[in-house]
């Protein structure tokens, strides 16, 4: 039973590309969460996802930031125009939703923007 | 005021002491915690849940949750250094939509 898969495992990126993060949950899984956690921080909420919806986005940044969970494929987390401090640990998180449903996550992207 | 607050350490003890990790929170909604651990580099790992009043053991490890003064709390037995890693609290926030972390607390188990 595959866990959550994440990739790439390491992303390189000049200022001003687009950064595109993609997650697969753990079969049987319905609902993503993407967090991220900067050097000496801890863990930082950015978007959940259940397949086609958005159901909270409280933690994504107003702008450049995006995130979807297709019917079909991985969710993906996109940065248009990355800047330096968006080099980070993003990690994804998956689970079936239910009530004090825990959540196990995936190896995370380590995105360095240059 | 954060929303689930850690001590981040580092907190060092001794091989085959017992170490104890603390936690606070500030959503008097919150229902169900969490104790992950992280090692450098790697992605948290589920260790300890726990809903209820009272304490849950595991293995060498114990959580404890106190909802009347907001506080959850870990309890490593018997250390090893292999403990050794950054412990995350965490809380179901927001009506239980999202898992909220505390910022850690480095645990450093010397020989």
């Amino acid at each position: 039973n595959a866990g959550v898969m994440q990739n790439p495992r390491h992303l390189v990126r000049r200022r001003g590309q687009e950064a595109r993060l993609r997650c697969s949950p753990m079969k049987g899984h319905s609902h993503v969460y993407w967090y991220r956690q900067l050097p000496e921080e801890g863990l930082k909420f950015m978007v959940y996802l259940q397949k086609e919806n958005i159901i909270d986005e409280s933690g994504m940044p107003k702008e450049r930031f995006s995130a979807e969970f297709p019917k079909e494929g991985p969710s993906i987390l996109r940065i248009q125009q990355v800047v330096r401090g968006d080099s980070a640990a993003y990690f994804c998180a998956s689970s079936r939703g239910q009530e004090n449903e825990k959540l196990f996550f995936g190896s995370g992207t380590q995105l360095s923007v240059l | 005021q954060k929303e689930v607050e850690q001590n981040s350490g580092p907190l060092s003890v001794p091989e085959g002491a017992i170490a104890s990790l603390n936690c606070t929170y500030s959503d008097r909604v919150s229902q169900s915690f969490f104790w992950y651990r992280q090692y450098s580099g790697k992605s948290p790992e589920l260790i300890m849940s726990i809903y209820s009043n009272g304490d849950k053991e595991d293995g060498r490890f114990t959580a404890q949750l106190n909802k009347a003064s907001q506080y959850v709390s870990l309890l490593i037995r018997d250390s090893q250094p292999s403990d050794s890693a950054t412990y995350l609290c965490a809380a179901l926030t927001g009506g239980g939509n999202k898992l909220t972390f505390g910022t850690g607390t480095q645990l450093k188990v010397e020989l």
